[in-house]
């Protein structure tokens, strides 16, 4: 089963309007990480935070974590045409170090310019 | 050198027929491993090496699935007796380790239909 559940499914915006994605997930974590995917394929890591942290930034990325109520969300200020893809959270589902991620179903992003 | 790279990139087989699917990681990169992402789904895990050895082979959906690794380098993931069900995209990650903050390279997939 996956871990982490995503919402929404489905955002479409203008470009340079900032996207903002959830992700919940149901197990103690170590880490959650968010990934990029392109006309589904292979996948590009964005950014890692750690369970002890709460928000971190990568250029126009940012990521919150709130292990309270076991969520995250990213978000991606302005917007570009070139953000359009699926975005994926996924997490260590607290698992001892195995490197083995449980990834969200994915939101897929539409930038329309 | 290069990213992480899988063959075939497609495969159109029947059902019934068994494939074989292959995974070349980053050199170095001691931690493979395979997931998989069936239409507009989010992916999921299958099996991972450390080294050539898989403690971890809890995806897999049945023993019509396995896979192995040679050498600590390159996989193989074979499915016997495709069923339609298995359709799907088979995405392999390599990282330097399988620790949890080693991030995962993932190569273009391998798309899978069976007919």
């Amino acid at each position: 089963s996956q871990q982490g559940e995503e919402d929404p499914q489905a955002l479409s915006i203008q470009e340079g309007e900032n996207a903002t994605m959830n992700c919940s997930y149901k197990t103690s974590i170590n880490n959650l990480q968010w990934y990029r995917q392109n006309s589904g394929r292979g996948l590009v890591h964005l950014i890692l935070i750690r369970s002890n942290e709460r928000e971190k930034h990568s250029g126009r990325l940012r990521v919150t974590l709130d292990t309270s109520k076991k969520s995250s969300s990213l978000l991606i200020t302005a917007s570009r045409a070139a953000d359009t893809a699926s975005y994926f959270c996924a997490t260590d589902a607290g698992s001892s170090n195995t490197g083995k991620l449980i990834f969200g179903q994915g939101t897929t992003l539409q930038v329309k310019p | 050198g290069a990213g992480v790279s899988q063959s075939p990139s497609n495969k159109v087989t029947e059902k019934g027929k068994d494939v074989e699917l292959r995974c070349d990681p980053i050199s170095g990169h001691t931690a493979l491993y395979w997931y998989r992402q069936s239409l507009g789904q989010g992916l999921e895990f299958l099996i991972y090496f450390q080294g050539n050895s898989a403690p971890d082979k809890s995806g897999l959906p049945s023993d019509r699935f396995s896979a192995e690794r040679t050498g600590g380098s390159v996989s193989t993931l074979t499915i016997q007796r495709t069923q339609q069900e298995d359709s799907a995209v088979y995405l392999c990650a390599s990282s330097r380790q399988a620790l949890i903050e080693d991030t995962q390279y993932f190569g273009p997939g391998t798309r899978l239909t069976v007919l």
